[in-house]
Parts: structure tokens; C-alpha cells; sequence
């Protein structure tokens, strides 16, 4: 693995299932992030990881859960997902903590499509 | 409230330059990002600005003024690749990053 990885690239769920996300880095980064891309607005963060064993909300949470087991991963579920979750999500991580300027590095994306 | 707002869209000719502003309103300030997004693939860091200036990097450079809430990306002898949209992100006081909805540069033979 080199840099951030997401899985799966793209899926289509039915509305009511149960979706995960998957996230690694192999950058020993500590801080992780989930954004959704939707078209005509900015990236918006649904949570986010300072360090493993930690998240945070961020502006959309809602309808979303992490987890973050340990340093690499850092998957997103969708409990119950309903159509207005159809977004394209970016998983990202950083150096540092929130406390820190860090630049973030983006994974390539999942294209997730909920009908 | 927090706000970014950046040009949805701006065309420019191979070789020439252009200059893609972008505002930002946020609750205290860390820092101004920009970053690059080509179709269908994730956003790529290009500059960091926290102080005041010119930042360069080759073709590529970032102005920030703190007291105007203001910063430009410029890009010289475009390229077709840099067919792109443009990602303006402000970092707040809580550090996180508060994202402009992108300009897309369109570069024309």
C-alpha cells in the first residue's frame, strides 16, 4: 500500500442497507477524516480522528458513524443509508493532530449511489 | 457564519495566466489551502498561505491578505493539464478546514 487507500471504488445500495467504507493509510498519520463531494458545494467533513481511539463530528454527521480501532484504519458506516446519501466520499489524513496546520492527503474516493 | 466563495468557473487560453480569487469568512484563522481536483479523482495539495504574501512554486503561486479575507491562486504558461477545478480551503480556529465549492479552469488551444 502507498499513500491512502479506499474501498470500495464505487457501489450502489439500496436505501435501508447497511454500507461501510473502508479507509487505510500506510503514512502513520494521526489525524483521519471523511469528507462528502457533492456537486455544487465544498468538500464537507462528516468526522473526523485526531489520533486512534478518538473522532469527532464534523459538519454533517448525521446518519454516519467511525471508528478508529488503530493508527491505519479508519472506515465510515452508514447504518440505515437513504438517498440523499448518494455523494462521492473522500477519506483523508494528515500528520498531525487538530491542533496543527497540517496539509491533508486525500484518498482516491468512493462513488456511492443509494436508491 | 463560515464562508469560502471562489469563481464557479473560468476559461483561459494555453500559455497565458490566470488568477482564480477566493474570499473566505471563518471563526479565527490557521490558514489558507489551496488545492488541485482533476475529473473524477481526489483533490491534491498545492500551497499553504498563514502569512501575508506571495508564496512561489514554479508555475504556480498563492497570495493571501489576512485583513481582506482574501487570497488568489495564479497559474502561468497554462498548460491543457491544468484543466482542473481549484479548491479554496480556509482552516479556522478549530483547524479544520472550511472548503469553497471549487473553480473549474477550462484551458482552450
Amino acid at each position: 500500500i502507498a499513500g491512502i487507500t479506499q474501498a470500495p471504488t464505487s457501489q450502489i445500495l439500496a436505501a435501508g442497507r447497511r454500507m461501510t467504507l473502508r479507509c487505510t493509510q500506510d503514512m502513520r498519520h494521526n489525524a483521519m477524516y471523511w469528507y462528502r463531494q457533492d456537486l455544487g458545494l465544498g468538500l464537507r467533513l462528516i468526522h473526523y480522528s485526531n489520533t486512534a481511539g478518538t473522532t469527532g463530528k464534523g459538519e454533517v454527521p448525521d446518519g454516519y458513524s467511525v471508528s478508529r480501532a488503530n493508527t491505519d484504519d479508519f472506515p465510515l458506516t452508514l447504518a440505515s443509508a437513504v438517498p440523499s446519501q448518494t455523494s462521492v466520499y473522500f477519506c483523508a489524513s494528515g500528520p498531525g493532530t487538530s491542533a496543527s496546520a497540517d496539509t491533508q492527503y486525500f484518498g482516491p474516493g468512493t462513488r456511492l449511489t443509494v436508491l | 457564519g463560515q464562508n469560502i466563495d471562489q469563481p464557479t468557473e473560468m476559461t483561459a487560453t494555453e500559455g497565458a495566466i490566470v488568477q482564480i480569487n477566493c474570499t473566505y469568512q471563518t471563526s479565527g484563522f490557521n490558514g489558507l489551502f489551496w488545492y488541485q481536483q482533476h475529473a473524477g479523482e481526489a483533490p491534491t495539495f498545492l500551497s499553504y498561505n498563514v502569512l501575508d504574501g506571495l508564496e512561489e512554486k514554479g508555475r504556480f503561486s498563492s497570495f493571501l491578505s489576512r485583513s481582506k479575507g482574501y487570497s488568489y491562486l495564479l497559474l502561468k504558461e497554462l498548460q491543457m493539464k491544468d484543466s482542473a477545478s481549484y479548491l479554496c480551503a480556509a482552516m479556522d480556529s478549530n483547524y479544520q478546514l472550511i472548503w469553497g465549492a471549487g473553480t473549474k479552469l477550462i484551458i482552450k488551444p
